[in-house]
């Protein structure tokens, strides 16, 4: 069954802790995006990765970073340095062509407690 | 950077009405134009998109019209049913692939009976 997966679904974190936020995709996607999503200001792009081992600062990096070890993998760390992390994270991966869209995960929802 | 405004916030509209959202961005080197549709607690879906040199593209229910000149995009959606009720939000990229996409704030349509 082909998609992108996130996990996990809920997370809760204690203020000044580091959490990582898994996203996985088996297809076959060169691309890799983390958007945030806050409530009244749409999908925001923190870091985007169109090859292994290379990623990019999106509009929101500070606070944040990624790994691109793997085609399949692109995890997204908040540090203790996001100062307002609570929000709701989407994954998404896409080919590199013309009119093709951005599959998205299912979120994640991270609470800071 | 691009910047995207989305408006209404809000759209209630009868059932068989038809629904229009219309979104303005900044960056005249934007080249593609996406739509996607969020229904609650699921993930984000492309319904539609438009590149720069197409002025209108139709699917069914649903169409896209692009005017470049005054940078402005709308999305309309004829013959409303319940099951359109989401969060759509447009989007504009200068790459013309899903890379790098910067998403508007979201408009929540509401179909009633």
């Amino acid at each position: 069954d082909g998609g992108i997966t996130q996990s996990p679904k809920y997370l809760f974190r204690k203020e000044g802790q580091n959490v990582t936020l898994s996203c996985e995709q088996n297809l076959n996607h060169d691309a890799m995006y983390w958007y945030r999503q806050d409530p009244g200001q749409g999908l925001r792009l923190i870091y985007y990765s169109q090859i292994v081992n290379d990623f990019q600062k999106g509009d929101i990096a500070e606070g944040y970073s990624v790994s691109r070890e793997k085609k399949e993998s692109f995890p997204l760390t908040v540090t203790s340095a996001q100062k307002n992390p609570t929000a709701f994270y989407l994954c998404a991966s896409s080919i590199l062509r013309v009119n093709t869209e951005a599959f998205f995960g299912q979120g994640t929802r991270l609470t800071v407690v | 950077g691009e910047n995207v405004e989305q408006h209404p916030s809000t759209l209630s509209v009868q059932e068989g009405d038809s629904a229009v959202i219309k979104c303005t961005y900044s960056d005249s080197a934007s080249n593609y134009f996406p739509w996607y549709k969020q229904e609650l607690g699921k993930r984000p879906q492309l319904i539609i998109d438009i590149r720069s040199n197409v002025g209108e593209k139709k699917d069914q229910r649903i169409a896209v019209t692009l005017n470049k000149t005054a940078k402005h995009f709308s999305l309309h959606i004829t013959e409303t049913q319940p099951e359109d009720s989401a969060v759509y939000f447009c989007a504009a990229s200068r790459t013309g692939t899903a890379s790098k996409l910067t998403f508007g704030t979201g408009t929540r349509l509401q179909v009633t009976l």
